[in-house]
């Protein structure tokens, strides 16, 4: 079973736009990660929150999580064609050997 | 290597076939794990090893389904009798040392597909 469920399942946007793509999660965790995946590949890690975080930047990428309401967004400014994949979050709980569970997906699709 | 290898990159199975997928992690990370990916949605947890010893293995859906990391680098993720259900992504990744808060690294994934 998965523990995160992103939103929306599907995206499209004009290149140039932003886009925000939430996850929310069951339980108590350690951190949370987002992760793209481009058609038929694997996936690349984008950027990590600690659960004493509220908020975290990495060039256009700006993740949030609120721990009270068990969600996170990430937000991509300006986006680009080649922004274009599927992304995930995936939650990593204290003690854990399974390290992380990973949500649904967003597909998003920036149009040139 | 300079990532994740896996291979091969597709496997096409007759129904009852044995398959073997092989992963190399990055040189010098101590964890590797095993994910299934059906198609449009995220990676499922299969297995876990640090160095050769796999320490979780709850994710595996049937004894048909056998993993392991002998050396502690190198796995390979065993099906027997594959069945049409085994079709999806095997997605392998590693880390470097296997605590909380850290990344993974994957690699693009075995396509198996049992007809």
């Amino acid at each position: 079973s998965q523990q995160g469920e992103e939103d929306p399942q599907a995206l499209s946007i004009q290149e140039g736009e932003n886009a925000t793509m939430n996850c929310s999660y069951k339980t108590s965790i350690n951190n949370l990660q987002w992760y793209r995946q481009n058609s038929g590949r694997g996936l690349v890690h984008l950027i990590l929150i600690r659960s004493n975080e509220r908020e975290k930047h990495s060039g256009r990428l700006r993740v949030t999580l609120d721990t009270s309401k068990k969600s996170s967004s990430l937000l991509i400014t300006a986006s680009r064609a080649a922004d274009t994949a599927s992304y995930f979050c995936a939650t990593g709980y204290s003690g854990s050997a399974r390290q992380l569970t990973f949500g649904s997906g967003t597909q998003l699709t920036v149009l040139p | 290597g300079a990532g994740v290898s896996q291979s091969p990159r597709y496997k096409v199975a007759k129904r009852g076939q044995d398959v073997a997928l092989r992963c190399d992690p990055i040189s010098g990370h101590v964890s590797l794990f095993w994910y299934q990916q059906a198609l449009g949605q995220g990676p499922e947890f299969l297995t876990y090893f640090q160095n050769e010893a796999q320490l979780d293995k709850s994710g595996l859906p049937s004894d048909r389904f056998f993993a392991e990391r002998p050396e502690g680098s190198v796995s390979t993720l065993k099906i027997q009798r594959t069945q049409q259900e085994d079709s999806a992504v095997y997605l392998c990744a590693s880390s470097l040392a296997g605590t909380t808060n850290e990344k993974l690294f994957f690699g693009s994934g075995t396509q198996l597909s049992v007809l």
